[in-house]
């Protein structure tokens, strides 16, 4: 069954409002990684977390792992129009070859 | 650098006919190799890894079948396409040691009539 919940599953925000998308794992994570879909493309990888309690950040983005492993969270800043795109969250359990990807937060912005 | 080829990049497809889709990855070794299916609007769903040449691991037991020819090789099949079938393939490799960042190829988009 579903490893990893992700909500919410749609976010439309204005311009220069914040943004925020929830991973939560009913099983402890040996770490979760973030990835950018824009439309009509491929997942981009933009970060991982392995320590309980990291955060992490990238300009406006900053990620946090809770200190059970069970949740990470992904918040953008002031979003731009270039924010625009399908957030998704992919953690590893015991078997770090294997992931288990959230459903994806799609983030619309309006200009 | 690495790179990754997927192809072709679409392909429209009748109901129960075969369907072989390749990807291949330059640049590095020994790679960990996935298929991942992403249906319209929705999240990625992994069909298959790989650790090595001939080792498959299936997660969803379906019509699909993957194979790992050469190390840097990976192929999903089926015999008979069912409309179900129709997706976004996405493969993906990672490195086996230190960061399992995944590197993700451009896709194929998958339409069973």
């Amino acid at each position: 069954g579903q490893q990893v919940m992700q909500i919410p599953q749609y976010q439309h925000v204005q311009e220069g409002e914040d943004f925020t998308t929830y991973c939560n794992s009913s099983t402890t994570l040996s770490n979760i990684q973030w990835y950018k879909q824009r439309p009509g493309g491929h997942p981009v990888f933009l970060i991982q977390l392995v320590k309980s309690g990291e955060v992490k950040k990238q300009k406006r983005l900053t990620f946090q792992f809770g200190e059970a492993k069970k949740n990470s969270s992904l918040h953008i800043t002031a979003t731009q129009t270039t924010d625009v795109g399908t957030y998704f969250c992919a953690g590893t359990i015991y078997n770090f070859n294997k992931f288990y990807f959230g459903s994806g937060t799609k983030l619309n912005v309006k200009p | 650098s690495q790179t990754i080829h997927q192809w072709p990049a679409t392909l429209v497809q009748p109901v129960g006919s075969p369907l072989s889709l390749e990807c291949t990855v330059e640049g590095t070794s020994n790679p960990n190799l996935y298929w991942y299916r992403q249906a319209a609007g929705r999240g990625l769903q992994l069909l298959f890894y790989s650790v090595g040449i001939g080792q498959i691991s299936s997660e969803v037991p379906q019509n699909l079948s993957a194979s790992r020819p050469q190390d840097r090789q990976f192929i999903l099949s089926s015999k008979k396409l069912l409309l179900s079938d129709s997706g976004f393939y996405l493969c993906a490799w990672s490195v086996q040691v230190g960061s399992n960042e995944q590197f993700f190829g451009p896709g194929t988009r998958l339409t069973v009539l």
